[in-house]
């Protein structure tokens, strides 16, 4: 059973508009949340994370929105450049980090077209 | 040499081969870690170490046999590899093992033939 979700597995977007990401959790003892970009041939990179006590955090034009009556989160990216083109994995883990372990989505592949 | 670097980039190995896949952090982490990437699945966290202990082991086959000698050195022994074991193998390390947010290498990419 997969407990954080992207639906979406490719998203295009023009160069300089906004680019929205969704992941949906199931597991409601998740309470941190993190973003990844990945570059091809390059492991993850730390993005962005969000706790559950928050519902916004802001970091340049890198925003995670976290609705957790909806077990939802989603990444924007305000305005969308050509690097930002990459897979961005959403990860979620839980209080006790040890048993709850880091929990990864499958990736969303992000397009910008310039 | 910074970050987290991983060895070999690439492998291609038999089914019958013995191989090892090496992992260092120069970060002066405590929590090293190895996860598989396949073909559209999540990230799969496969063994956690945390000051040369092994304190997570995802009900991973035997066949994969994980070291770690230091803080700084993490091991990913391979032998009688199925074809199906064909993935991405990401190695990560964090400051402690409670720690949520980790730093990836670049990953080893295998070949199961």
């Amino acid at each position: 059973d997969q407990q954080v979700k992207q639906n979406s597995p490719s998203l295009s977007v023009q160069e300089g508009r906004i680019s929205i990401l969704n992941c949906d959790y199931t597991n409601s003892m998740f309470d941190y949340f993190l973003w990844y970009k990945k570059y091809p041939a390059e492991g993850p990179t730390f993005l962005i994370s969000i706790s559950s006590i928050k519902d916004k955090n802001e970091d340049g034009r890198f925003t995670v929105f976290l609705n957790k009556s909806a077990k939802h989160l989603s990444l924007h990216i305000v305005p969308s450049q050509p690097g930002d083109s990459a897979v961005y994995f959403c990860a979620a883990s839980g209080i006790n980090f040890g048993n709850e372990k880091l929990t990864f989505g499958t990736g969303t592949r992000l397009t910008i077209i310039p | 040499e910074t970050g987290v670097t991983q060895t070999p980039r690439h492998l291609v190995m038999g089914m019958t081969n013995k191989k090892s896949l090496k992992c260092e952090q120069h970060l002066g982490h405590n929590a090293m870690y190895w996860y598989k990437q396949s073909a559209k699945k999540p990230l799969e966290l496969m063994f956690v170490y945390s000051l040369e202990e092994r304190v997570e082991n995802n009900s991973v086959p035997s066949r994969f046999s994980p070291e770690c000698p230091n803080s700084s050195h993490l091991f990913l022994h391979l032998h009688t590899l199925q074809p199906e074991d064909s993935a991405l193998y990401l190695c990560a390390s964090s400051q402690e093992w409670t720690e949520e947010t980790q730093y990836f290498g670049p990953g080893t990419r295998l070949l199961v033939l």
